[in-house]
């Protein structure tokens, strides 16, 4: 079984620049998440889509990150303006549905400089 | 803030020996919990899980504890090997409509010779 994949592995950027990361998560699970992890601390939930809407987004600052599901597959989410607090690594996962467990991809490492 | 915590922000093993790694939860309805294994430069990584309704579970060389009269958690990994090496963080999941995870900072496990 395909794990979850996401691109670029790796991006730098300048502050106030846009960037955007793709994830294609495991064929036939309905639930995706994105998350935002510092260095040396856990990942923190940024929002989840169940199928292509939104279930929660309340730690997403929607004044500079949006995300999307347009056919319940793929995703992406986006920063437009980058701040240096963004420098993390922005982590997919995806799962079958609720309380089940969730399979992450190996994140796209966002520096700012 | 985050409600899942770790004692021990490190641990050190003699490789062979066993390992037990401890997480602290605050939120009593909490019914769903979570290992991760993460290396560095990858995505978390699912070890085993434990319902609330349960308070042990095993798995291939690892066992999950769950004591909820303390709200305590923990990882035990037996006969500890050099690829055991890794973050390893718990997380619970907030009971309500949608499952939100919601992750400690963390353990940091080494493998001694």
């Amino acid at each position: 079984e395909a794990g979850v994949a996401q691109s670029p592995r790796y991006k730098i950027i300048e502050k106030r620049q846009s960037v955007a990361f793709w994830c294609n998560p495991i064929s036939g699970h309905a639930t995706l998440y994105w998350y935002q992890q510092i260095l040396g601390q856990g990942p923190k939930l940024l929002i989840q889509f169940q199928n292509n809407g939104v279930v929660d987004d309340s730690q997403l600052p929607k004044d500079r990150f949006s995300a999307e599901r347009l056919k319940g597959v793929d995703s992406t989410l986006k920063i437009q303006p980058a701040k240096l607090e963004d420098s993390a690594v922005y982590l997919c996962a995806s799962s079958p549905g609720a309380n089940q467990p969730q399979h992450f991809g190996d994140g796209t490492r966002l520096s700012i400089l | 803030g985050e409600s899942v915590g770790l004692h021990l922000p490190t641990l050190s093993v003699q490789e062979g020996d066993n390992s037990i790694i401890n997480c602290a939860y605050s939120n009593s309805a909490s019914d769903y919990f979570i290992w991760y294994k993460q290396e560095s430069g990858k995505g978390p990584q699912f070890i085993i899980d434990i319902r609330s309704n349960m308070d042990k579970r095993q798995g291939q060389r690892v066992t999950v504890l769950l004591n909820k009269t303390v709200k305590h958690l923990s990882l035990q990994i037996a006969a500890t090997q050099p690829g055991d090496s890794a973050v390893y963080f718990c997380a619970e999941n907030i009971l309500g409509g949608a499952q939100k995870l919601v992750f400690g900072q963390g353990t940091r496990l080494t493998i001694n010779p």
